[in-house]
């Protein structure tokens, strides 16, 4: 079973509108939790990173939320334009490894005009 | 700065062939790392690499991958004798000290397809 579930797998908006994206994990113990944007083509670029003492962080109209009882995370992304369009992959860490990533499959957005 | 950058960015091989895939860190990260991005499917870690030693070869898939790092910089990923399965996007991250809370800073991978 996979340790990072992500929901939906795909997600069709129009321009303007806002949006979110879920993340449960079963990963434990934790350390902490990474979302990622990867456009078409591209390598991932990091947006956020939580501890597991952090509940919500914003990088511009990206906000992430973390609720590490329940396991879930989301990314809210507000006024949603063309270029967000892409591929949002949420990641997790545990304690056991510095450096080791357990990566989601994504939830590939589209924004349309 | 320069990001990470890999060559080559697309590879078409036939089954049975070696191939070599490069890796270029950000300049003063010693931490790197490759992954495997197949289909629809997350990222697959493969290998992490701390200077030039690599302390966790634990997700190569088989003996007929192999890595190596020289000078702490340039990194190469070998695959021999491909396989159809092994087509897929390779792709090589950098961090500054592999620490937990590090962002690791991807490049864009190669696109490798075997026929």
């Amino acid at each position: 079973k996979n340790q990072v579930e992500q929901s939906p797998q795909s997600l069709i908006i129009l321009e303007g509108k806002n949006c979110t994206l879920q993340c449960n994990y079963t990963v434990s113990p934790f350390s902490n939790l990474r979302w990622y944007k990867q456009d078409t083509g591209r390598g991932p670029v990091s947006l956020t990173i939580m501890t597991f003492s952090e509940n919500t962080k914003s990088n511009g109209r990206y906000t992430a939320t973390l609720d590490a009882d329940t396991k879930q995370s989301s990314l809210h992304i507000t006024a949603s334009q063309l270029s967000d369009s892409a591929s949002y992959i949420c990641v997790v860490r545990g304690m056991d490894s510095s450096y080791k990533l357990i990566f989601g499959s994504g939830t590939r957005l589209l924004v349309r005009p | 700065g320069a990001g990470v950058s890999q060559s080559p960015s697309n590879k078409v091989t036939e089954k049975g062939k070696d191939v070599e895939l490069r890796c270029d860190p950000i300049s003063g990260h010693t931490a790197l790392y490759w992954y495997r991005q197949s289909l629809g499917q997350g990222l697959e870690f493969l290998i992490y690499f701390q200077g030039n030693s690599a302390p966790d070869k634990s997700g190569l898939p088989s003996d007929r991958f192999s890595a190596e790092r020289t000078g702490g910089s340039v990194s190469t990923l070998t695959i021999q004798r491909t396989q159809q399965e092994d087509s897929a996007v390779y792709l090589c991250a950098s961090s500054y000290r592999g620490g937990g809370l590090e962002t690791q800073y991807f490049g864009p991978g190669t696109r490798l397809l075997v026929l």
